[in-house]
């Protein structure tokens, strides 16, 4: 079946726009996250969500950020009045649930702030 | 929160040689460690992972230890390959939400 993706693969936005990013996970995952990776960096978790409960939101940098997963499906990650330290590759993951660790990623949404 | 530093930032060998990485994490109660591998441009791919009732594992070339005592965990590549030529990053998970805490990464090359 289809892996995670992601949309758009490239995103140039001006200083104090918003953006929004787009994950679609493996079908049937319930887990669904996303990470943040700067240039030459590793990856920093900035939300997660588990079926129907609660996000856990403990990684988002600042109330700019948001997201939001309708149907227990996609995800779409909402960046505020963009940053130019916002600038960085977002990535996706998905996993069946909490019994199962393995996360797959989605090819990622490279954001620049111009 | 989880602290997780890896070592080295980069690293060269000679194909044929082995390859060693290594993490330590600060929680005690981190129970899942696995192991991405990202080439250029591409994105992260699981390789390996351990969880904390295991001390070792191995997959063909790659094997991973674990030593839940002082918290730290390796990754082993014998062999080595030029395919092997990616950034490697270690990764550790605390309690049910499986969210991961990601090492700064290691540059590993492999020269002919």
């Amino acid at each position: 079946g289809a892996g995670v993706s992601q949309s758009p693969s490239n995103k140039v936005t001006e200083k104090g726009k918003d953006v929004e990013l787009r994950c679609d996970p493996i079908s049937g995952h319930t887990a669904l996250y996303w990470y943040r990776q700067s240039l030459g960096q590793g990856l920093e978790f900035l939300i997660y969500f588990q079926g129907n409960s609660a996000p856990d939101k403990s990684g988002l940098p600042s109330d700019r950020f948001s997201a939001e997963r309708t149907g227990g499906s996609v995800s779409t990650l909402t960046i505020q009045r963009t940053q130019q330290e916002d600038s960085a590759v977002y990535l996706c993951a998905s996993s069946a649930g909490s019994h199962s660790n393995e996360q797959f990623f989605g090819p990622g949404t490279r954001l620049t702030v111009l | 929160g989880e602290n997780v530093e890896q070592h080295p930032s980069t690293l060269s060998v000679q194909e044929g040689d082995s390859a060693v990485i290594k993490c330590t994490y600060s929680d005690s109660a981190s129970n899942y460690f696995p192991w991405y591998k990202q080439e250029l441009g591409k994105r992260p791919q699981l390789i390996i992972d351990i969880r904390s009732n295991v001390g070792e594992k191995k997959d063909q070339r790659i094997a991973v230890t674990l030593n839940k005592t002082a918290k730290h965990f390796s990754l082993h590549i014998t062999e080595t390959q030029p395919e092997d030529s990616a950034v490697y990053f270690c990764a550790v998970a605390t309690g049910g939400g499986n969210k991961l805490t990601f090492g700064t990464g290691t540059q590993l090359k492999v020269e002919l």
